[in-house]
């Protein structure tokens, strides 16, 4: 199936700890995203990546590190978990960094306890 | 600033009938973008309409955009039950800057 698939769909950890979230897209685009999810449902983005290069950084703890090993990967890695920290963190891509119309994936739910 | 407010928060209706929404957002854009969420789920890209445009039709889906208000609706004609969800506009400005900025969502219930 032809989608933007994010892993895992759950995580649940404990203050401190690092944890990784990755993503992966089969669909050719060039760009992708992470957002992260509220529990007020408001989306923020955090990083893009073209074609494996950081194009958007928004005002993010660098406690929050994007890889893009290639162009169909973006994983995000988060050290130091923080409670605040917990959210859905949503995957996307678009053909091109022009964004017209995204396809994102189904969510990691990170809980920080 | 945050662009991409919606309006209703939330919004209950019966089977059959219309939904109607709104999003208002701050600056110039080159886009305008619906998306809808279900529960639990990632967002689904519903239809886009360029700035130039006024209005834009998508089977029961009808957007329009005023950028003299910087606003924008997306209706929804003979809701189904499965039409429920979140549903949330996005802003893509112009220049070099491509990101999609995203409003707070409006959840609509459909009621069978």
């Amino acid at each position: 199936d032809t989608a933007v698939s994010q892993t895992p769909k759950y995580l649940v950890t404990q203050m401190g700890n690092d944890k990784s979230i990755k993503c992966e897209q089969n669909l050719g685009h060039d760009t992708m995203y992470w957002y992260k999810q509220d529990s007020k449902k408001f989306l923020k983005i955090m990083f893009s990546y073209n074609n494996k290069e950081l194009i958007i950084n928004e005002t993010v703890p660098n406690r929050f590190s994007p890889k893009s090993p290639d162009k169909a990967h973006l994983n995000l890695h988060i050290n130091s978990l923080e409670l605040g920290d917990s959210a859905v963190y949503f995957c996307a891509s678009s053909q091109d960094n022009r964004g017209d119309g995204y396809t994102f994936g189904s969510g990691t739910r990170l809980t920080v306890v | 600033s945050q662009q991409g407010e919606e309006d209703p928060q939330a919004l209950s209706i019966q089977e059959g009938e219309n939904a109607t929404m709104n999003c208002s957002y701050k600056t110039s854009i080159n886009n305008l973008q619906w998306y809808r969420q279900n529960s639990g789920r990632g967002l689904v890209h519903l239809i886009l309409i360029l700035s130039n445009e006024r209005e834009k039709h998508s089977g029961r889906l009808r957007v329009t955009l005023d950028t003299s208000k910087k606003s924008s609706s997306l209706l929804i004609t003979a809701s189904r039950a499965a039409d429920t969800a979140s549903y949330f506009c996005a802003s893509r400005s112009g220049g070099s800057n491509y990101k999609l900025t995203f409003g707070k969502g409006t959840l609509l219930t459909v009621n069978p």
